[in-house]
């Protein structure tokens, strides 16, 4: 069956990076997207971007911009995402996702997720 | 940016009640419109996609609707399983924006 599954939790201080991993399998890696969504303690989703794995192509939220960097790699099928210079703010869950959609269109949708992977900044 | 306002924020109901929850978008967004129920300590998981198209294993009770910026999603008959957090989400264009999220508690 298709499984994403996360790295586990990391703690971080203020100003540090953390790389956080989604290893796929039980489909085509490089057949469909994969998106980051976080999820702040208590609040609701929030997207930072997609990874096209089989150009590496990405598509990050401006917010996000010169902050993120997501990468892949096709021959463990596993997907990246590091985040730079972090902040109290940025502790959250964070979340892969396979993107699914109609052909040619942006008719998408999220599926499955990812377990999900705490990121804790403090200092 | 596009803004999805989910209302309401809460609700409380009963087993065998009928909830309709509604997302509406700040501009015109199709069918562009998912569902997902998450459940505490765990990743949302998608109900409804394309607006109103069932996603496979979900149970029929379970309905969505609407185009244009505004849609609902309704459970006919609540279940014990189904109190959790129900997210909405456009992919019209990005950044793909989600919900504020409707909890679903037991009253």
């Amino acid at each position: 069956q298709v499984q994403l599954v996360q790295s586990g939790a990391e703690v971080k201080k203020p100003g540090a990076s953390v790389k956080v991993s989604c290893k796929t399998s039980g489909y085509k890696f490089i057949g469909y997207y994969i998106d980051w969504v976080r999820q702040a303690p208590g609040q609701g989703l929030e997207w930072m971007g997609r990874i096209n794995p089989d150009s590496g192509v990405t598509k990050y939220a401006q917010k996000f911009q010169g902050r993120i960097t997501m990468t892949r790699d096709t021959s463990t099928s596993t997907a990246h995402m590091e985040v730079r210079r972090l902040r109290s703010d940025d502790t959250a869950v964070y979340y892969c996702a396979r993107v699914l959609s109609y052909i040619g269109t942006n008719l998408e949708w999220f599926d499955p997720w990812g377990q999900g992977t705490q990121v804790i900044v403090s200092s | 940016d596009i803004q999805m306002t989910q209302s309401p924020p809460s609700l409380s109901v009963s087993v065998g009640d009928r909830v309709t929850i509604t997302c509406r978008a700040s501009q015109t967004i199709s069918r562009y419109l998912n569902w997902y129920q998450q459940k505490p300590g765990n990743a949302p998981n998608l109900l409804i996609y394309a607006a109103s198209s069932l996603q496979s294993g979900v149970p029929s009770r379970f309905s969505g609707s609407g185009s244009g910026a505004v849609f609902t999603l309704t459970i006919s008959s609540l279940q014990p399983e189904d109190f959790a957090e129900y997210y909405c989400q456009q992919t019209y264009s990005a950044p793909l924006t989600f919900g504020g999220g409707t909890k679903v508690e037991i009253e």
